[in-house]
């Protein structure tokens, strides 16, 4: 069964203090792994898409890479403006879904 | 318009009740999804519209659960006889073609108490 596992659950950092979310999947025939930002209040909001191992993509301070079987979304000296919760969704064979992860909330405090 | 539109923000309803979710996806959006995300939790597929494609509703977890789209224009997700269960944030999301980075709305809130 394709499946999305975010960890960690939660994570407090110190602006600047850069640190990797991680996501971890299993599904037959990867077509795209996807990223997403998710305030408060709100719906996602669409970071990046990846689709074979070795794909890195960047936006400002966030980077995301992927591996057969995971992949990280890296935060470079990130700024309280970047809390948020992080959503992983990975597409499989079947091009009408898309699994979610519980996703990561990423707190950063001034 | 200009994002996908969904009302109501917020629904409290009794439990027993029927509710109506609106979803007015970016005009020209082919595809469009319904999920459901609890507290604490990701979001569950429910229910895929594709054009004029008979829609996925795989997910759909009960048949006190439906969804209707109009074309390629706004779609409901109804629930009848809500349950405690049911309470959740309800996202709309549509795409131009489908398989891609999707644009979500803000959701509705639905308690039922």
């Amino acid at each position: 069964e394709d499946q999305v596992t975010q960890s960690p659950e939660a994570l407090r950092l110190q602006e600047g203090e850069s640190s990797s979310l991680n996501c971890s999947y299993t599904v037959s025939g990867l077509r795209g792994l996807f990223w997403y930002r998710q305030d408060p209040g709100k719906g996602p909001e669409f970071l990046f898409t990846l689709y074979s191992a070795g794909e890195e993509k960047e936006k400002e301070r966030l980077k995301a890479t992927l591996t057969k079987k995971e992949s990280f979304l890296h935060i470079t000296a990130p700024k309280p403006e970047d809390s948020a919760t992080y959503l992983c969704a990975v597409q499989g064979r079947d091009f009408n879904k898309f699994y979610f992860g519980s996703g990561t909330k990423l707190n950063v405090k001034p | 318009g200009a994002g996908v539109s969904q009302s109501p923000s917020n629904k409290v309803t009794e439990k027993g009740k029927d509710v109506e979710l609106r979803c007015d996806p970016i005009s020209g959006h082919t595809a469009l999804y319904w999920y459901r995300q609890r507290l604490g939790q990701g979001l569950e597929f429910l229910i895929y519209f594709q054009g004029n494609s008979a829609p996925d509703k795989s997910g759909l977890p009960s048949d006190r659960f439906s969804a209707e789209r109009t074309g390629e224009s706004v779609s409901t997700l109804t629930i009848q006889r809500t349950q405690q269960e049911d309470s959740a944030v309800y996202l709309c999301a549509s795409s131009p073609t489908g398989g891609n980075g999707y644009t979500f709305g803000s959701g509705t809130r639905l308690t039922v108490v």
